[in-house]
């Protein structure tokens, strides 16, 4: 079982649209998670981090975190064509501290 | 200007060359990391500093050898190049004492082709 695992997409979604992306880990004692953006050949953009349960909301962007299902989730509301995108899930691993696990990322397509 | 840099941004290289990528950093970041990306694979973890006199291997430290030469520069060594080093390799750094935890910050990659 990888440790964060993500669907690879794509996920489309037309303009004006709710994107929801997802997440799954699997180490317990997980306490921070991120999601980050990353364009084709560019690096990876921090857009969200959450470390409690619940929802956390930045702009256009909520992040929710469910330790008990140990998933974490993303949703772009109002997406945009510059959304398009693909969105990677990291999450602090296992052992040691500042050691981030990456899923392989969602990538998300919104159509004009 | 750029909070962490990566020099050289792209390399052509032969198998059996030594390599060398160096990253740069204004953030004044404690903490810094060499990953590589490939495609299906995701961001693997090769190695990590947490100060200048704190190395520390990741996932997939073979073939590859790292120098923290200040707080503010990492450096990664590729000692002979093999083709299935080909990859995009990011650096980043992080700050436990500010912002979030964990929180980690790239470097805009290098793209390395070993033939």
């Amino acid at each position: 079982q990888k440790e964060v695992e993500q669907n690879s997409g794509p996920l489309s979604v037309p303009e004006g649209a709710i994107a929801s992306l997802n997440c799954t880990y699997s180490d317990r004692g997980s306490q921070s998670f991120f999601w980050y953006r990353q364009y084709s050949g560019k690096s990876p953009e921090l857009i969200m981090s959450i470390y409690s349960n619940g929802d956390k909301e930045d702009g256009r962007f909520t992040a929710q975190l469910n330790k008990a299902s140990q998933y974490v989730s993303l949703l772009i509301r109002d997406s945009q064509p510059s959304d398009s995108a693909t969105y990677l899930c990291a999450v602090n691993g296992p052992t040691g501290f500042q050691k981030l696990v990456f899923g392989t990322g969602t990538r998300l397509l919104v159509s004009p | 200007d750029a909070d962490v840099t990566q020099t050289p941004r792209n390399r052509i290289t032969k198998t059996g060359k030594r390599i060398m990528l160096e990253c740069s950093q204004t953030k004044g970041h404690d903490r810094m990391y060499w990953y590589r990306q490939d495609p299906g694979l995701g961001l693997r973890l090769i190695y990590y500093s947490f100060d200048v006199k704190d190395i520390n291997k990741g996932e997939i430290s073979d073939g590859y050898s790292v120098s923290r030469q200040a707080q503010a520069k990492f450096s990664l060594s590729l000692e002979s190049a093999i083709p299935n080093q080909t990859a995009l390799y990011f650096c980043a750094t992080s700050d436990p004492g500010g912002g979030g935890p964990d929180e980690q910050f790239f470097g805009p990659g290098t793209r390395l082709t070993v033939l």
